[in-house]
């Protein structure tokens, strides 16, 4: 059965940093495009970044140059570092994965709560 | 960046109706139009891939139609449920991007 454990989050300041982890298992992670998607509370789901299987990535405008996505495949583990952290950061951050058929999202953890504020 | 509009964004709804939630994207995206289901403190499970296909084990009250821009996510004979809110999704180019969402409440 496939599992993603997201963990890290928690409450930061305006223009501090954090880390969010992906715990993968229950599939060949190495093998999967990776995404961060995350969710203002009561809104809607917002795209982030994703990762290629082989590392390369690709961003959303709105965290360009302050988030960083990286993956350790030997570890079965996605991360996202987060600078700058502004208030409207302030979400559930799901990782996500789509399915080997497709491009959609068949995996998802059940997210991280990072809240930004003095 | 393609912009997917939803329609409507609340309904609240009997059960056994008909519902049908429309999302228009801003230029065309293919069939590459998925949706998904949330439930309040749940991530999201996706319900139809590619606009009409179906999945193993999402009940068959659930379909999906369209192509380009227009696309509508159908609900035949609401139960109780399928209290959630609705989000397409949209892999076709980047940006990747999300309806706004339609929350369906069960009267």
């Amino acid at each position: 059965e496939v599992h993603l454990v997201e963990s890290g989050g928690g409450l930061v300041q305006p223009g501090g940093s954090l880390t969010l982890s992906c715990a993968a298992s229950g599939f060949t992670f190495s093998t999967y495009w990776m995404h961060w998607v995350r969710q203002p509370a009561g809104k809607g789901l917002v795209w982030v970044s994703r990762i290629s299987k082989d590392g390369t990535t690709t961003y959303a405008d709105f965290v360009k140059d302050r988030f960083t996505t990286s993956r350790d495949n030997a570890k079965n583990t996605l991360y996202l570092q987060m600078n700058s952290l502004r208030d409207e950061d302030t979400a559930v951050y799901y990782c996500a994965s789509y399915d080997t058929s497709g491009y959609y999202y068949y995996y998802w953890g059940k997210g991280t709560l990072v809240t930004v504020a003095s | 960046e393609i912009v997917l509009t939803q329609s409507p964004d609340f309904q609240s709804v009997t059960p056994k109706e008909k519902v049908t939630i429309t999302c228009r994207a801003s230029q065309s995206v293919g069939d590459r139009l998925h949706w998904y289901q949330q439930k309040p403190g749940q991530s999201p499970k996706v319900l139809i891939k590619y606009a009409s296909q179906s999945f193993a084990g999402v009940p068959s009250r659930f379909s999906g139609s369209g192509s380009g821009t227009d696309f509508t996510l159908t609900i035949n004979s609401l139960e109780a449920e399928d209290a959630a809110t609705y989000y397409c999704h949209q892999s076709h180019i980047l940006p990747i991007t999300f309806g706004q969402g339609t929350r369906l409440e069960i009267k």
